[in-house]
């Protein structure tokens, strides 16, 4: 069964800082791999999605990486800011259309 | 103005009691899906369904129970046989095809009292 994993869990910066999460998955055989941003008590936004053949993707500030046969994917943020403050998660696409969700990293960007 | 829609936004369940959390989309999606997120965890697959008149199981759909008679509406209904459902409910919809991405409704938080 896919397992995703994000570290670190929570992570604190100050603002303007460009910073660095990770997202890591046991089986290779992804179709996709998509960035969302969770605001407390609210559902999730859709940030970046990476097809299985691409190696990136950018939006903006945001970066987000994908090596699939090492069961990686980084999002990059640039010059981070207070309003970037939010739970971060990834999900990988397998097999009939599921969705596998890592725990989340949960960012705060100090003013 | 597309989007999905979930309702209610908090819902409150006595001990006993089954409940439906609904789950509207505009998007023209074919597929659905039902998670639930509790804290410190990530989001658990309940059901999904690809088409309408059809859904399957995610992995702890016991207790859950869904219809999907109509292509925009997947309702959840939480059965008193789930014993544990205060959570956060999220639906999802998706173009079938392989490589489009997941949208997500605000949620509904369940809370037994």
């Amino acid at each position: 069964k896919q397992e995703v994993t994000q570290i670190p869990a929570a992570l604190s910066v100050p603002e303007g800082e460009n910073l660095v999460l990770n997202c890591s998955f046991t089986d290779s055989a992804i179709y996709n791999l998509q960035w969302f941003r969770q605001d407390p008590g609210k559902g999730l936004t859709s940030l970046l999605l990476i097809q299985s053949s691409q190696r990136e993707q950018t939006s903006g500030r945001l970066n987000a990486s994908l090596d699939k046969s090492s069961g990686r994917s980084t999002l990059y943020i640039a010059a981070s800011q207070p309003g970037d403050s939010a739970t971060y998660l990834c999900a990988v696409r397998g097999n009939f259309n599921k969705f596998y969700f890592g725990s989340g990293t949960k960012l705060n960007v100090k003013p | 103005d597309g989007g999905i829609t979930q309702s209610p936004k908090y819902l409150f369940r006595k001990e006993g009691q089954n409940v439906t959390l609904s789950c509207e989309q505009n998007l023209n999606h074919d597929a659905m899906y039902w998670y639930r997120q509790d804290p410190g965890q990530g989001l658990r697959l309940i059901y999904y369904s690809q088409i309408v008149n059809d859904f399957q199981k995610g992995d702890i759909a016991e207790g859950y129970s869904v219809s999907r008679e109509k292509k925009e509406s997947f309702p959840l209904t939480v059965t008193s046989a789930q014993k544990n459902p205060t959570a956060f409910y999220l639906c999802a919809s998706r173009i079938r095809a392989e490589n489009t991405e997941a949208f997500f409704g605000q949620g509904t938080r369940l809370t037994v009292v």
